[in-house]
């Protein structure tokens, strides 16, 4: 069983909606990361956590470390946010950036 | 500069071939890492590197010999490949200002086919 589940495992939203995409984990962890993927390509963080919200543009990351769950917003979703985002977390018991990650979540915005 | 940089973006090599995957990064990062990524599938740690010695590795096979020559370099040799290993190759740094939870910062990874 994978300690990080993400949800949903896919998703498609029409240019402008709102998006949110949820990632829970079974473990103690120091910190959580965003991070996103476009086809073929390499990987993009963007946020880490340890708790409360953090916002960068159209993106806003949340965690509540007490219900092991963080989630990942965006708000007026772009043909552009079209990516694989993933879910990855720095468990205590570990410390040299071995992540634990979710399976990902296959985002699609039509324009 | 921000970026980790990896070459070459795209490799074909054959089973009997001997290739080199370069990763490269100059943000005084301290730890650099390997990760292997099949399709659709999340990343996979294979190698991590602190301080430029190997602190991790995670029993990857022998074919697959990392060096770190320098803080800013990292290399992956590549010897006697099977297709299976055939994936996206990601590098990536972290700045190990502390144990645990670092900002990766990725490249964009090496595709690799072996026929």
């Amino acid at each position: 069983k994978n300690e990080v589940e993400q949800s949903p495992q896919n998703l498609t939203a029409q240019e402008g909606e709102f998006i949110t995409i949820n990632c829970s984990y079974s473990v103690g962890i120091s910190a959580l990361h965003w991070l996103q993927q476009h086809p073929g390509g390499g990987i993009v963080s963007l946020f880490m956590l340890s708790s409360g919200k953090k916002k960068h543009g159209r993106l806003i990351a949340t965690i509540n470390i007490q219900e092991k769950h963080s989630s990942l917003h965006i708000t007026a979703s772009h043909p552009r946010d079209s990516a694989v985002y993933i879910c990855a977390v720095h468990p205590l018991t570990d410390s040299w950036g071995k992540l634990q990650f979710g399976a990902g979540t296959q985002v699609v915005v039509t324009p | 500069d921000t970026e980790v940089t990896q070459t070459p973006k795209h490799l074909v090599m054959g089973m009997t071939n001997k290739k080199s995957l370069k990763c490269e990064q100059h943000m005084g990062h301290r730890a650099m890492y390997w990760y292997k990524q099949k399709a659709k599938k999340p990343p996979e740690l294979m190698f991590v590197y602190s301080y430029e010695k190997l602190s991790i590795n995670e029993s990857v096979p022998s074919r697959f010999s990392p060096e770190c020559p320098n803080s800013s370099l990292l290399n992956l040799h590549l010897h006697a490949l099977q297709p299976e290993d055939s994936a996206l190759y990601l590098c990536a740094s972290s700045p190990l200002d502390r144990a645990g939870a670092n900002v990766l910062t990725f490249g964009a990874g090496s595709r690799l086919t072996v026929l």
